[in-house]
């Protein structure tokens, strides 16, 4: 079994500030990892994914995650927001079950960026 | 190379109907997946359909059904409609069933 806890629904920023999304996952297998960005009325757009290479993951946009395994923790941190960071940030997570891996999704933090 | 389409975009129907979402996975994908993803929550997986057999399932009622096709295009089909089956329902298709999926722009169904 596998589950994802976003802390927090609504994050809020100046632009230029430090983003950080933050991201709990539990499951009873080695995990995949994976941020996913949502723009009003979009689908869902890969952001960074961990699949047990390097802890210190670097995605697209500027954003990177690092997994710890002692805390089970899968933050997502930017060092400057921009205002066209704005949208909703989905952290799930996977694990090979029977040779698919289907993630599971938090249920979101809404970033908001501040002029 | 064409990115995941779904058809249509919006769709209003009426409790206890029945609806048809379609699917155009990524060329060269054999595996597609359905989710639902009501207001404010995150993406639920509905099943996942790789090389036109299911390979997984969530927690969803036997109402929901789904096909994929010969090209790996997919159908999802709801019947008996609730006014909680509505719902932004995401298609996502990927080259194998353990590598990153792409995702659709959804269908926005609204039961009334």
């Amino acid at each position: 079994a596998q589950s994802v806890t976003q802390l927090g629904s609504h994050v809020s920023v100046s632009e230029g500030a430090l983003v950080l999304l933050r991201c709990n996952y539990s499951s009873s297998v080695p995990p995949y990892l994976f941020w996913y960005v949502q723009y009003p009325n979009q689908g869902l757009q890969l952001l960074l994914k961990y699949t047990s290479a390097a802890t210190l993951v670097k995605g697209i946009n500027g954003f990177e995650a690092e997994f710890k395994k002692s805390e089970t923790s899968f933050h997502l941190t930017k060092p400057s927001a921009h205002m066209s960071d704005a949208a909703e940030y989905f952290c799930a997570v996977s694990a090979a079950s029977g040779g698919s891996y289907i993630p599971t999704f938090g249920r979101g933090t809404s970033l908001i960026v501040h002029p | 190379e064409t990115g995941v389409t779904q058809s249509p975009t919006h769709l209003i129907k009426t409790r206890g109907q029945q609806v048809t979402l379609r699917c155009s996975s990524q060329s060269g994908h054999n595996t597609v997946s359905w989710y639902q993803q009501a207001l404010g929550q995150g993406p639920q997986f509905i099943f996942q359909y790789y090389r036109e057999e299911e390979n997984g399932r969530g927690n969803f009622p036997p109402r929901f059904s789904g096909l994929q096709f010969p090209n790996y295009s997919s159908e999802l089909n709801v019947n008996a409609l609730e006014l909680d089956d509505s719902a932004l329902y995401l298609c996502a298709s990927s080259a194998d069933t353990n590598t990153e999926a792409f995702f659709g722009q959804g269908t926005r169904l609204t039961v009334v």
